[in-house]
């Protein structure tokens, strides 16, 4: 088992540019997320997919759109990079569709908007 | 809003002692409780789990507990090795919107051979 796998790992966009960053998990789970971590201020859920087909707003949806492409797969897309958005991104999954117990990460994305 | 506050920032001890890491929450209305390591560079990975009901979960040398009451879980970590040098969050879950958690910042831990 590959567990959550990310991609790209690293990833380096000029203000306006758009991205999508892909993640894929094969554990058969239900739930997947998207986080961000800046120092100083923790993760922070962008959103959230309880389920293939449905998707919720996180903490800092804003300047960001996902698509649960099918039960493994969730992304994540930049429409028009902005340098706040520097950061690096982490993806999640659960088990269960209420998103009530353990999580398990991928390795990150770190992105840098110039 | 849940807020959630690990202290201290950063700890640094000897090999071989016992230690304790911290996490308050604010709003009791838990659904559970998890606790993180994560190492420089890299994803988190899930230590231990205490649903709302419990009082206490251990693993190893690891041992969490929970005190819904006063809003404090705490991470205890026996006979401490340089490879648990990392930093450790914890991170809660409301009843309302049990997808969505709220991590605290996290406590760099620093094991000194």
């Amino acid at each position: 088992n590959a567990g959550v796998t990310q991609t790209p790992k690293f990833q380096v966009l000029k203000t306006g540019q758009s991205m999508t960053l892909q993640c894929a998990q094969d554990m058969n789970h239900n739930s997947m997320y998207w986080y961000r971590q800046d120092p100083g201020m923790g993760l922070r859920l962008i959103y959230y997919s309880a389920s293939e087909g449905t998707t919720d707003k996180g903490e800092v949806p804003n300047g960001y759109n996902v698509s649960r492409l099918n039960k493994r797969e969730f992304s994540l897309r930049l429409e028009s990079a902005a340098p706040s958005q520097t950061s690096v991104y982490f993806c999640a999954s659960s088990r269960g569709q209420g998103g009530t117990d353990t999580q398990y990460f991928g390795p990150g994305t770190r992105l840098t908007v110039l | 809003k849940q807020e959630v506050t690990q202290i201290p920032a950063a700890l640094s001890v000897p090999e071989g002692e016992n230690l304790v890491l911290n996490c308050s929450f604010t709003d009791s209305a838990i659904y559970n409780l998890q606790w993180f390591r994560q190492d420089p560079g890299k994803g988190l990975t899930s230590l231990l789990l205490i649903q709302s009901s419990q009082r206490e979960q251990t693993s190893g040398r690891l041992n969490a507990s929970l005190d819904k009451s006063s809003g404090r879980s705490t991470l205890y970590i026996a006979a401490s090795q340089p490879g648990d040098s990392a930093t450790y969050l914890c991170a809660v879950r409301q009843f309302t919107n049990a997808g969505k958690s709220t991590f605290g910042d996290g406590t760099t831990l620093t094991v000194k051979p």
